[in-house]
C-alpha cells in the first residue's frame, strides 16, 4: 500500500469557486505529479515536480496552478472552477533513478463542477 | 507521436478462467513497460514493470510479457477472480528525459462474472 494520500476523495461544487485539491505522500519521494483522467480515457500529465519550489507544466494544458513549498505536499489549485474541469485528478510520486522508479498514485479526487 | 495502444477494449470472463490482454506501442527511445491495476475509483497500482532486456516478469497470477523488436507487451492472468474485475492499464517511458516520461494506454475494463 503506497504512503499517498489525496483529499478530498469527492468533491461537487459551483462554477466561479476556487479550490485546491490536497496531495501527501510520506515516502521521502522527490518527483510528484498530477494526471487528470476522464472516464474510460488515459491519463493525462498536467503538473510535475523535481522538488522543492520545481513546478513544470505537462502535456495536456490545465488552467490549474501547483506549487511545492514542502517535499511531501504538492497541492493543486482551481482559482475559478468551470464545468470542463469536471474530472478524475490523480496524484503519483517516484523517488530516484529515473524512469525506472515506479510511480505510487493516490486514490484520486472526483471533481464534478456544476 | 508516441502511443500506447491497448486492446481489447473490455472483457468478460468468467471466475477460474484465464485471459491475456495487449498492448503495442510506438515510444521511443523505450525505457521501460509497466502494467498497472485500477479498481474503479481507485488510482493505478503497479504489477509489473519490465526493461528493454526482460522478456517476461511475473507477480502472483500475473504474468507479463515483452518483445522489445516488434513493440509488443501482453498481460496474462491466470485463474481469475472476482477481484481482479479492474482496468489494466499499459505504461510505456522513454528515456528521452531526465523525468522518464509516461504514457498511458487507455486501459482494458475486465469484468470476472461467477
Amino acid at each position: 500500500e503506497a504512503d499517498i494520500y489525496q483529499t478530498p476523495r469527492y468533491l461537487v461544487i459551483g462554477t466561479g469557486k476556487k479550490i485546491t485539491l490536497e496531495c501527501s505522500q510520506t515516502m521521502g519521494h522527490d518527483k510528484m505529479y498530477w494526471y487528470q483522467q476522464d472516464p474510460g480515457m488515459e491519463l493525462h500529465l498536467i503538473h510535475y515536480s523535481y522538488g522543492v519550489n520545481s513546478t513544470e507544466k505537462g502535456d495536456l494544458s490545465s488552467e490549474s496552478t501547483v506549487s511545492r513549498i514542502r517535499t511531501e505536499h504538492f497541492p493543486l489549485t482551481l482559482e475559478s472552477a468551470r464545468p470542463s474541469h469536471t474530472s478524475q485528478y490523480l496524484c503519483a510520486s517516484s523517488g530516484e533513478g529515473g524512469s525506472g522508479n515506479i510511480q505510487y498514485f493516490g486514490a484520486g479526487t472526483r471533481l464534478s463542477v456544476l | 507521436k508516441n502511443q500506447v495502444e491497448q486492446s481489447p477494449q473490455s472483457l468478460i470472463i468468467l471466475e477460474g478462467k484465464n485471459c491475456t490482454l495487449q498492448c503495442n506501442y510506438t515510444v521511443s527511445p523505450f525505457s521501460n513497460l509497466r502494467w498497472y491495476k485500477q479498481d474503479t475509483g481507485r488510482g493505478p497500482v503497479s504489477l509489473t514493470i519490465m526493461t528493454f532486456s526482460e522478456n517476461t516478469k511475473s507477480n502472483g497470477r500475473y504474468t507479463a510479457t515483452l518483445d522489445a523488436d516488434t513493440k509488443q507487451s501482453s498481460l496474462h492472468i491466470t485463474a481469475s477472480q472476482l477481484s481482479d474485475s479492474a482496468s489494466y492499464i499499459c505504461v510505456v517511458s522513454d528515456r528521452g528525459s531526465t523525468l522518464g516520461r509516461l504514457y498511458f494506454g487507455r486501459g482494458t475494463q475486465l469484468t470476472v462474472w461467477p
